[in-house]
Parts: structure tokens; sequence; C-alpha cells
């Protein structure tokens, strides 16, 4: 039981390039997160899906979009990538709310933007 | 809206002393209240969680919190820290019908020798 993986570990991209992170879990949780860690600045919700098929907007999701096209994964893409969105970024799932609503968190992927 | 406040960046404590962490939040119905805890490179792992019920929770690794309605608070602590718990801690409060949670900034646990 693997829990929650990232892929990339880390990535390295020049202004404008694109790319995916993938996030999969094998606890068959309907939901799952993604985040973003900047030193000082917590954990701040980019993205997050309440089951296969769905997506919301979190807190910071602008230049960021996601697919939950398998209740196993989640991507998470950046299009054109900005110096800004150099960061840590952290996938999670959960089993659903209530008092099923515990979140398991992927190693992370460091991402840096030149 | 819901928010979380961890008032203490870092905090540095004495191997063996005792610890406590403080965590405010703001609400409107009765929150769900959760403790993380993330070692150097590493993702978050869940501490303790409080949903209702007996307002002093035990979580893992020997920490406990208390849930306090008219303070709004949920601080952590521990009777006796180890090294091993030198890390970042982040308190986080959850909107459980939405089935999403807002974190706070984190405090820092510095372990002295």
């Amino acid at each position: 039981n693997a829990g929650v993986t990232q892929t990339p570990k880390f990535r390295v991209l020049k202004t404008g390039q694109s790319m995916t992170l993938l996030c999969a879990q094998d606890m068959n949780h309907e939901y799952m997160y993604w985040y973003r860690q900047d030193p000082g600045m917590g954990l701040r919700l980019i993205h997050y899906s309440v089951g296969e098929g769905t997506t919301a907007k979190g807190e910071v999701p602008d230049g960021y979009n996601v697919s939950r096209l398998k209740k196993q994964n989640f991507l998470l893409g950046l299009e054109s990538a900005a110096p800004s969105q150099t960061s840590v970024y952290f996938c999670a799932s959960s089993y659903g709310v209530g008092e099923l609503y515990e979140q398991y968190f992927g190693p992370g992927t460091r991402l840096t933007v030149t | 809206a819901q928010s979380v406040t961890q008032p203490d960046i870092h905090i540095t404590v004495s191997e063996g002393a005792s610890l406590e962490l403080r965590c405010n939040y703001s609400y409107g119905a009765t929150p769900y209240l959760f403790w993380y805890v993330q070692s150097p490179g590493q993702g978050l792992q869940l501490l303790l969680k409080y949903f209702s019920g007996d307002t002093l929770v035990q979580g893992i690794k020997g920490f406990e919190a208390e849930f306090k309605r008219s303070q709004s608070s949920f601080n952590l602590r521990k009777p006796s820290v180890h090294w091993s718990d030198a890390a970042e801690y982040f308190c986080a409060v959850g909107a459980a019908n939405a089935g999403k949670s807002t974190f706070g900034d984190g405090t820092t646990l510095t372990v002295k020798p």
C-alpha cells in the first residue's frame, strides 16, 4: 500500500514552459487536493476534487488547471510557468467528509521556475 | 470564512521540557480541527483530530490537544519533548461539508539537547 505518490519529485522549468504533476493514491479515496507550500505561508489550496470527473477551485487557482479522469489520479497542470509558481506542491487525499475527513499527503514536488 | 492563526512562528525548547503550540481558529459552526506534523523534506502527517465529544484528544507520538470553544483555541501539547520532535507543525480547520481545510502558517519547533 503506497498511499499517496507524486511524480516527479523535482523539476526545473523555464518561464513559459508547461508541465503536469501527477498524483496517485491507492486508498480508494473520493477526495483529492493540490496545495502549494511557500515559506511562512503554510499550505494554500489550489484545486480539489470531490470525486472522479469533478474539480473545484481552491484558494489560489490562477495559472493552474486540474483533471480527475480516474478516481485514483489527480493531475495538476501549469500551461505557462511563471517564477511566482516556484514552490513545493503537495497532493493529498481523503476518504470523505465528517469523521472520514483525514487527509493523507504525498511527499511533495519541488518546482523551480527560472 | 474560516481561518487559522498560529501566533508562534518559531519555538525552541530543551529536550525533556514540556511543549505547547498555540492555534486559534475562526469558524462559524462547530469546527473540525487537526494538527499535522511535517519533518524536513517530507509531506504532512496527521497527529490528531477533533470532531466532537471529549475536548481533550490524544494523538500519536505522545501529543495531545485541547479544544476550547470559548477561546476559539486548539493548542497542541506534549509533556516531554524528544529531539525527534523537531519539525514544523500545522494546525488546520475543516469545513467538513465541503471537504476542504484551511491551514495555519505553521510553527517550527527546534529542540535543544
